[in-house]
């Protein structure tokens, strides 16, 4: 089964600063995706950026990157010039390529990274 | 706009109730997902439907169970409510792989329940 590990459970980093969220993930399959999701404290959970194991290039969109090592399972989400908005639970999700139908539909969390966002 | 609509952001039950958490999407999606959210534990899933009355039980399926009579409603119904069933509920629904590629999870509000 695959697992999903996220082990910063918090985060701080200063307004205008860079800052890194570590996510491993284990799985047998060769092709799946995975998502980073923002989730402020409106509860509304929002897509931040995918990346399709197939794709050798990181995904960016804008300040939003990822750095994904498929040998390596990482798949870690860099957020540059940070902003007050950005302050957050950050999860990190996989989900299969396959479309077997059931369980191959899961998707599959991460527990979560609390990012505070320093003014 | 696209849009999963769960039908409360917060309840209060009793113990011993039984309770419907209601999910509706316009997004003509095959899948749907219920997850439970606690602190540190991150989202673990209920239960999940890929197509109309269609179930499969998730990681924590006990004391749950579900209903998809449309393909827009998913329903999580709480037996008897107890008091370790307090959380956040969120509803999620996608479109089944290769319906389309890359293919992304929308998410209601969230439903804060307390049971007490």
């Amino acid at each position: 089964a695959q697992t999903v590990t996220q082990s910063q459970p918090e985060m701080s980093v200063q307004e205008a600063e860079t800052v890194t969220l570590s996510c491993t993930y284990d799985t047998s399959e060769s092709d799946y995706y995975l998502f980073w999701y923002k989730q402020p404290p409106s509860r509304q959970m929002i897509l931040v950026i995918r990346q399709e194991a197939y794709k050798q290039q990181n995904a960016t969109e804008n300040r939003f990157s990822v750095n994904f090592q498929k040998a390596a399972k990482s798949f870690s989400l860099k957020i540059s010039d940070s902003q007050l908005g950005d302050a957050a639970m950050y999860f990190c999700a996989y989900r299969s390529h396959l479309n077997y139908g059931g369980a191959t539909n899961k998707l599959i969390f991460g527990t979560g990274t609390l990012l505070a966002v320093q003014p | 706009d696209v849009k999963v609509t769960q039908s409360s952001r917060y309840l209060v039950k009793r113990t011993g109730e039984k309770v419907f958490l209601e999910c509706v999407q316009d997004m003509d999606h095959e899948n749907m997902f219920w997850y439970r959210q606690d602190p540190g534990l991150g989202l673990r899933l209920i239960y999940f439907s890929y197509d109309v009355k269609m179930k499969e039980k998730g990681d924590i399926p006990e004391g749950y169970s579900v209903s998809r009579e449309k393909k827009e409603r998913f329903s999580l119904i709480l037996e008897s409510a107890s008091t370790n069933q307090t959380s956040m509920y969120l509803c999620a629904s996608s479109h089944r792989q290769g319906h389309c590629a890359n293919t992304e999870a929308f998410f209601g509000q969230g439903t804060r329940l307390t049971v007490v």
